[in-house]
């Protein structure tokens, strides 16, 4: 089944402990991307890939750090999360690009205390 | 800065009824896209407009887009009850960024 998984799907941490979020694509997509999703303001692009070793920064990279080594994997890491970094988190891929539908995620559901 | 805002933010109506958003964003852009948010869970893609084509249809939804005007359309026709749901319209503009707006959140009573 084609998809885009996501994990953990539900984390509670704490202020300064480095974590990573994983993501997975099995579509053989050449962009992937990470959002945070927060009430009110919709979904913000924190960073996207076009391809492997080739990242780049969305509207709201501040704190957050991705690598892109193999083409289906994306992580998402948060090198000393914080508070106002506690959000729902969707990554998404898509075959060629921001021209073309995006496949999301589950989402994370992230709790920095 | 978010690019895209819907409007409106919330809709209630009956199933049966056609329901009706907007998205209006601020520069140009490649395309223009709809995704279907259901509680909580992750977006999925409704249907996909290009900056040169000012119609296009998927099904019940009918979406228009005036780009003198940045603006977008979608139409929903007899609603039912499981279109319930978020409804966010996303731009693809400059180098690979997409934005998305901040959503109608629709309500279909039975």
């Amino acid at each position: 089944e084609a998809q885009v998984t996501q994990n953990p799907r539900y984390l509670i941490t704490v202020t300064g402990k480095k974590l990573t979020v994983t993501c997975s694509q099995n579509m053989n997509h050449e962009y992937m991307s990470w959002y945070r999703q927060d009430p009110g303001l919709g979904l913000r692009q924190i960073y996207y890939s076009m391809n492997v070793e080739v990242t780049d920064k969305g509207d709201v990279p501040e704190g957050y750090k991705v690598s892109r080594k193999e083409k289906r994997n994306f992580p998402l890491i948060l090198e000393s999360p914080s508070p106002n970094q506690t959000s729902l988190y969707f990554c998404a891929s898509s075959l060629y690009g921001r021209a073309a539908e995006q496949y999301f995620g589950p989402g994370t559901r992230l709790t920095v205390t | 800065s978010q690019q895209g805002e819907e409007d409106p933010q919330a809709l209630s109506i009956q199933e049966g009824e056609n329901a009706t958003m907007n998205c209006s964003y601020k520069t140009s852009i490649n395309n223009l896209q709809w995704y279907r948010q259901n509680s909580g869970r992750g977006l999925v893609h409704l249907i996909l407009i290009r900056s040169n084509e000012r119609e296009k249809h998927s099904g019940r939804l009918r979406v228009t887009l005036d780009t003198s005007k940045k603006s977008s359309s979608l139409l929903i026709t007899a609603s039912r009850a499981a279109d319930t749901a978020s409804y966010f319209c996303a731009t693809a503009g400059g180098y690979q960024k997409v934005t998305f707006g901040t959503g109608t959140k629709l309500q279909v009573i039975p």
